[in-house]
């Protein structure tokens, strides 16, 4: 029954390193978003993507940025980590614009140290 | 003032009880509101969708909107220890968007 997948539960990683969250998604899902969730400020977008190589900026994209060059993965890239992105990074996917339908992945829980 | 305003808890209830979990907005022309229920290390999973004002219930659940107060409101009747969870709103103007803004989430605990 999985149908987001995040390929990483927990992750550290050290200031400045170039790091790669991947998401799978397994239900043909045109549209995916990259979410991060921190306590007191929710869930903020990232980024989403409505199609194969297609992206937008959502509210906090700065110092983030993605690749989807298949339907069904949305890869989030931080390009030189640092302690201020220490989160929890979720993953959704959705068959349209933002839905009943859609679906979170279990999150990652990323550290910078 | 942030757009959607909710209480982060944690809301401590005994077994049983009805809980009433709310969040308030600024923004007037939201019209559709969503709920979602979030376990620990999981990722949020939608439990309620409503449209503009007024009541919708599914089991133990009811969501409530009131948009000339700005709030709406997910009440669980007969509380269960497995509905202890982080609960969260979303909310926007329009159907067509693909963002949806989220409340900050409320913690509850569902004591047995």
């Amino acid at each position: 029954d999985v149908k987001v997948t995040q390929s990483s539960r927990y992750l550290v990683k050290r200031t400045g390193e170039k790091v790669f969250l991947e998401c799978v998604q397994d239900m043909d899902h045109e549209n995916m978003f990259w979410y991060r969730q921190d306590p007191g400020l929710g869930l903020r977008l990232i980024y989403f993507s409505y199609d194969v190589k297609m992206k937008e900026k959502g509210d906090i994209p700065e110092g983030y940025s993605v690749s989807r060059e298949k339907k069904e993965r949305f890869s989030l890239i931080l390009e030189s980590a640092s302690t201020n992105q220490t989160s929890m990074y979720l993953c959704a996917s959705s068959p349209r614009v933002w839905s009943t339908e859609a679906f979170f992945g279990q999150g990652t829980r990323l550290t910078v140290v | 003032q942030k757009e959607v305003e909710q209480d982060p808890g944690p809301l401590s209830v005994p077994e049983g009880a009805i809980v009433s979990l709310n969040c308030t907005y600024s923004n007037s022309a939201f019209q559709y509101f969503m709920w979602y229920r979030q376990y620990s290390r999981k990722g949020p999973e939608l439990l309620m969708y409503t449209y503009s004002s007024g009541n919708k219930e599914d089991g133990r659940f009811t969501a409530q909107v009131d948009k000339s107060s700005k709030y709406i409101s997910l009440f669980i009747r007969d509380s269960q220890p497995s509905d202890s969870a982080t609960y969260l709103c979303a909310m926007s103007a329009d159907p067509g968007t693909y963002k949806y803004i989220f409340g900050t989430g409320t913690r509850l605990k569902v004591l047995a």
